[in-house]
């Protein structure tokens, strides 16, 4: 069964420090992967997506992240934090198996300080 | 091109009462979802569609009902709404099962 952990629900980092939101999956086969943003009472926006090909993979907004099978990972990065980048950050993993089913894990929350 | 549109944005029951939640979109997606949001718990899959006159449980799927009677519109039903159904509701939609998903701006529902 496929699921998503999301390791630290907030993340406090400097503006203009290294951003790095952590997301392991488990699948049982090749997986779809993803990383949403929303912003306060907005939806979610895709940032960016695995789907096959070249592990690392650019979004939006200067962050990317970087598909590794062999440690079930897909983290999210960004080299220099800005204060517009204050959001929540969702990784989903997507399957498909007879029929879809996609995962989102539960959430890590980004603080940017000034 | 609006997107994703969610009816209405924010609305407030009484234990018991009954509402319909509206979803449009005008990408011509085939599929179709929705989900609620709570606290520390990310989405959670209520039911979604794969196409027109379609539609499948998802994760939570109990207290609520669906339909999707035109492509561009799937309305989640609460028939009998109870305090555990306070949530945020958001619908989405897709292309494809796997592909990313379009969001609607959600709606904010307050269960007494």
């Amino acid at each position: 069964a496929q699921s998503v952990t999301q390791l630290g629900s907030h993340v406090s980092v400097s503006e203009g420090a290294l951003v790095l939101l952590r997301c392991n999956y488990s699948s049982s086969v090749p997986p779809y992967l993803f990383w949403y943003v929303q912003y306060p009472n907005q939806g979610l926006q895709l940032l960016l997506k695995y789907t096959t090909g070249a592990t690392l993979v650019k979004g939006i907004n200067g962050f990317e992240a970087e598909f590794k099978k062999s440690e079930t990972s897909f983290h999210l990065t960004k080299p220099s934090a800005h204060m517009s980048d204050a959001a929540e950050y969702f990784c989903a993993v997507s399957e498909y198996t007879g029929g879809f089913k996609t995962i989102f894990g539960a959430g890590t929350r980004l603080f940017v300080k000034a | 091109n609006a997107g994703v549109t969610q009816t209405p944005k924010f609305r407030v029951l009484k234990t018991g009462q009954s509402m319909t939640l509206l979803c449009a979109q005008d990408m011509n997606h085939e599929y179709m979802y929705w989900y609620r949001q709570d606290p520390g718990m990310g989405l959670r899959l209520i039911h979604y569609s794969v196409g027109e006159g379609t539609t499948a449980k998802g994760e939570v799927p109990d207290g609520y009902n669906v339909s999707r009677l035109k492509k561009q519109n799937f309305l989640l039903g609460l028939e009998s709404a109870a305090p555990s159904q306070t949530s945020v509701y958001f619908c989405a939609s897709s292309t494809t099962g796997p592909q990313a998903q379009y969001f609607g701006p959600g709606t904010r529902l307050t269960v007494l």
